[in-house]
């Protein structure tokens, strides 16, 4: 069974960092490609980044509202997804989750979302 | 970025009623080389994170009940929940994965 479980989100004041964390299990992760959405309180969801895995590269993406101020990184050794947040905003409230794109076979393309984590929270203050 | 735009923003249906959301891309998600919509469909209730209720348009993931149904092609797509029930109360959002990934904004579903 695949889990993803989160951590690490809190209280942070503006201007300031935290680094989330995901452990995986259930699949093998180095095979897979990672992704963290969030979603601000009360709102929808917004897709934050990706890293591939190492085999395509290993790169990553991200949403134009965080990129250059938020780093995904991953430690096959450990099954764990990283988020490292900097410069944080209060735009930035919200819950984050860990999610995999499910690897299709017949097309050979990362799609949808067929697993999530249960999120943790990040709360930043002005 | 493909923008996703849902509509209704809020829908209230009576129990065992139909429920339609549709959901519209900024360009085409359908993948010329395969024939598939990369489009799919989940539900979120309070204090739960998202689950998948369809993808590639049209495919309903296993153990989704058969009243939940997708259907269109290219940029106009639509959910059905054929006879509304009580559980069904949530949050619909869909989401193309054609070039990364973007949501809709979401559609509210409620009991009338």
């Amino acid at each position: 069974e695949v889990q993803l479980l989160e951590s690490g989100g809190g209280l942070v004041a503006s201007g300031g960092s935290l680094r989330l964390s995901c452990a995986a299990s259930g699949f093998t992760f180095s095979n897979a490609w990672m992704s963290w959405v969030r979603q601000a309180p009360g709102k929808g969801l917004e897709w934050v980044g990706r890293i591939k895995r190492k085999t395509d590269g290993g790169t990553t993406d991200y949403a134009a509202p965080v990129k250059g101020r938020f780093t995904i990184s991953r430690d096959d050794s450990k099954n764990t997804l990283y988020l490292q947040m900097n410069s944080l905003i209060t735009e930035d409230t919200a819950m984050y989750y860990c999610t995999t794109p499910y690897y299709d076979i017949l097309t050979g393309h990362f799609t949808y979302f067929a697993h999530w984590g249960q999120g943790t929270l990040v709360t930043v203050s002005s | 970025d493909i923008v996703m735009t849902q509509s209704p923003d809020s829908l209230t249906v009576s129990l065992g009623e139909r429920a339609t959301i549709n959901c519209k891309s900024s360009q085409s998600v359908l993948y010329n080389s395969n024939n598939k919509n990369y489009l799919a469909w989940y539900q979120q209730k309070p204090g739960q994170p998202p689950k998948l209720l369809i993808y590639w348009a049209s495919t309903r993931e296993s153990g989704v009940p058969d009243r939940f149904s997708g259907s269109g092609s290219g940029t106009d797509f639509t959910l059905t929940i054929s006879s509304l029930q009580a559980e069904d109360v949530a949050v619909y959002f869909c989401q193309q994965y054609f070039r990364t990934w973007t949501f809709g904004q979401g559609t509210k579903v409620e009991i009338k």
